[in-house]
């Protein structure tokens, strides 16, 4: 069994500060770890992944993640954050089941005040 | 650049109506899912297709939901009959073979049911 928990339903932030949205993961198998971005009336785009090999993972729009095994995490960051990032960030989770289902967090909204 | 396209955009309709939703996924995509988006439920997936093979469909409720593939470039979900509790944002998406993928989001269909 598989479950996402993303920290925080709604994280505030000024312009060029540093971005934190944190995820925890919970998965029997070694997981595939993912963060989608999804902006106003629009469906949700990846924004980077962990599959396997190097446990930091750059995306795009200058977000990165880390997977750590031992703290069972995959907190997204960006150095400074942007007006324009200012959405709802997906956190989700699958794993080398054979089953395909994707389970993702109740999501976190990010405000970004100049 | 090849997208996932999802129609109606809108739909408003009454209870007890049946509602038709229509996704076309990416070309060459194997893998198609529906999800549905509430404010209190968040991101939850209701079925997923393989090879035009339902794989799990367990999210959704079986006495009014019913999704089909009738072939690679056509993904449908129905509810008959509606009612008002079906009102929400219902996503597909699509993928090209494995759990490692991303997944690529329609813009979504905003179902309301008076």
């Amino acid at each position: 069994a598989q479950s996402v928990t993303q920290l925080g339903s709604h994280v505030s932030v000024s312009e060029g500060a540093l971005v934190l949205l944190r995820c925890n993961y919970s998965s029997s198998v070694p997981p595939y770890l993912f963060w989608y971005v999804q902006y106003p009336n629009q469906g949700l785009q990846l924004l980077l992944k962990y599959t396997t090999g190097a446990t930091l993972v750059k995306g795009i729009n200058g977000f990165e993640a880390e997977f750590k095994k031992s703290e069972t995490s995959f907190h997204l960051t960006k150095p400074s954050a942007h007006m324009s990032d200012a959405a709802v960030y997906f956190c989700a989770v699958t794993g080398n089941t054979g089953g395909f289902k994707t389970i993702f967090g109740a999501g976190t909204r990010l405000f970004v005040k100049a | 650049d090849a997208r996932v396209t999802q129609t109606p955009r809108d739909k408003v309709t009454e209870m007890g109506q049946e509602v038709t939703m229509r996704c076309q996924p990416i070309l060459g995509h194997n893998t198609v899912f529906w999800y549905r988006q509430t404010m209190m439920q968040g991101l939850e997936l209701l079925a997923y297709f393989r090879n035009r093979a339902p794989l799990d469909d367990s999210g959704m409720p079986k006495d009014r939901f019913s999704a089909e593939m009738p072939d690679a470039t056509l993904a449908t979900l129905k509810i008959q009959p509606s009612e008002p509790r079906d009102s929400a944002v219902y996503f597909c998406a699509s993928g090209p073979d494995g759990e490692a993928d991303t997944q690529y989001f329609g813009p979504g269909t905003r179902l309301t049911v008076l």
